[in-house]
């Protein structure tokens, strides 16, 4: 799997979008973008993935550069209850069971 | 809404003590993984499983065996616990034809 560099920390004011960058310049041609986030002290939670094309859905959207070297994570309306650390995944799209792979991700703090 | 149920979330368990750590989902998902979480070293996969009564081997599965008699649950054990199993344990499903992993709320477990 593709390594991914992250952003340690983040902080944005509540109300506001938070955008989370994620590279990953050494992506090949059949991996996903995925991104989890996880709560302190709760299971990670999936977010959103995508191969090429932008993806929106109740959560987030993704948006990824058209050269796929690079991603960004958008919560259009943070919330505190977003703050969490966020993991940005590249891998190949589930071919049985496979694990996942958490990096450091970033530490996102909504502040009032 | 998807569900993965751990039996506990913290555990206290004694040195030497066998230790079962239950995982149940409701999303009549093949796949079900076993992680456990340690500061610092991100998720460790300890062992998964693509069907009833099959069984894998993750990265780290000395200490630890499981059981899948049902496609719904997935049973880690700790055959004799140990203070370095002290740790954060995180059961997760999937299905072979979606992407994402679930995870359920995770049990602390403290060996003394």
């Amino acid at each position: 799997d593709a390594k991914t560099t992250q952003p340690t920390s983040m902080d944005c004011a509540e109300g506001r979008a938070a955008n989370l960058p994620c590279n990953h310049s050494t992506i090949s041609g059949n991996e996903y973008v995925y991104w989890y986030r996880q709560i302190h002290s709760q299971g990670p939670q999936y977010i959103i993935h995508g191969l090429k094309n932008n993806e929106t859905n109740e959560m987030a959207s993704l948006i990824i550069t058209e050269d796929r070297k690079s991603s960004t994570l958008i919560l259009p309306h943070a919330t505190l209850r977003d703050t969490a650390v966020y993991y940005c995944i590249v891998r190949v799209a589930n071919q049985g069971a496979q694990k996942l792979v958490f990096g450091q991700g970033t530490r996102l703090t909504i502040n009032p | 809404d998807v569900k993965v149920t751990q039996s506990s979330r913290y555990l206290v368990k004694r040195t030497g003590e066998k230790v079962f750590l239950e995982c149940v989902q409701d999303m009549d998902h093949e796949n079900m993984f076993w992680y456990r979480q340690d500061p610092g070293l991100g998720l460790r996969l300890i062992y998964f499983s693509y069907d009833v009564k099959m069984k894998e081997k993750g990265d780290i599965p000395e200490g630890y065996s499981v059981s899948r008699e049902k496609k719904e649950r997935f049973s880690l054990i700790l055959e004799s616990a140990s203070t370095n199993q002290t740790s954060m344990y995180l059961c997760a499903s999937s299905s072979p034809t979606i992407y994402e992993q679930y995870f359920g709320p995770g049990t602390r477990l403290t060996v003394t």
